[in-house]
């Protein structure tokens, strides 16, 4: 167990609102990740921190942002939530070399 | 630019019966690293191995085992006499250098029958 935690771990939304899911780690790591699941494509990488207000971009990020204030706390944010956006949504924390993950939270965009 | 493709989409076995899943990438970097990931039907994601590029040895695990070849770039996993238990999706990942640009397969979702 990474001490990851997610929330929330399920929602359901309308096209056009804001969202925010929140990673909360309790073990101090540098490096948080978001990832997105969907069919056919495994994860792909949304965004990434490499410590406190630091982030890039990573594969898919167009539509999210994300913030990291604490160490422990990294925010995935979607101004304007579009039925694309609907999927598992996946963050991670990398310990030594591999990463460990959160329980996912599944969000549907209606 | 990084890829992982694993072809295999479902496999179905009958318990005790060996398996291979193929994982194989693509990549310019020289440094790198592979990993495979287990998701069960409850949906959290397992970390099961990570590998180096410097490191070809195999290794094995238990019933898991792990071939890697970088002269065919492929990372395959091999589960020995395999149980209900393994039904699961495996992903074969891959990321740089700098490991933080982690790209994975598509996943191959693993079905044993009793």
């Amino acid at each position: 167990d990474a001490g990851i935690t997610q929330s929330p771990r399920h929602k359901v939304t309308e096209t056009g609102t804001p969202v925010t899911l929140r990673c909360h780690q309790t073990e101090n790591h540098r490096y948080m990740y978001w990832y997105r699941q969907d069919p056919g494509h495994g994860l792909r990488l949304i965004h990434y921190s490499y410590g406190v207000k630091d982030t890039d971009k990573g594969e898919v990020s167009d539509g999210y942002s994300v913030s990291r204030s604490k160490t422990e706390d990294f925010l995935l944010t979607l101004e304007s939530a579009t039925s694309s956006q609907t999927s598992v949504y996946f963050c991670a924390i990398r310990g030594s070399d591999e990463q460990f993950f959160g329980p996912g939270t599944r969000l549907t965009v209606l | 630019a990084q890829k992982v493709t694993q072809a295999q989409t479902e496999i179905s076995v009958v318990e005790k019966e060996d398996v291979t899943l193929d994982c194989v990438y693509e990549t310019r970097d020289t440094t790198y690293y592979l990993f495979w990931y287990k998701q069960p039907p409850s949906g959290e994601l397992v970390f099961l191995i990570r590998r180096n590029s410097f490191d070809e040895q195999n290794e094995i695990s238990g019933r898991y085992s792990w071939n890697f070849q970088k002269s065919t770039s492929s990372f395959n996993f091999t589960i020995t006499a395999s149980q209900v238990v393994d039904s699961a999706v495996y992903f074969c990942a891959l990321s740089g250098r700098n490991n933080n640009d982690m790209r994975f397969g598509a996943g191959t979702r693993l079905t044993v029958k009793p």
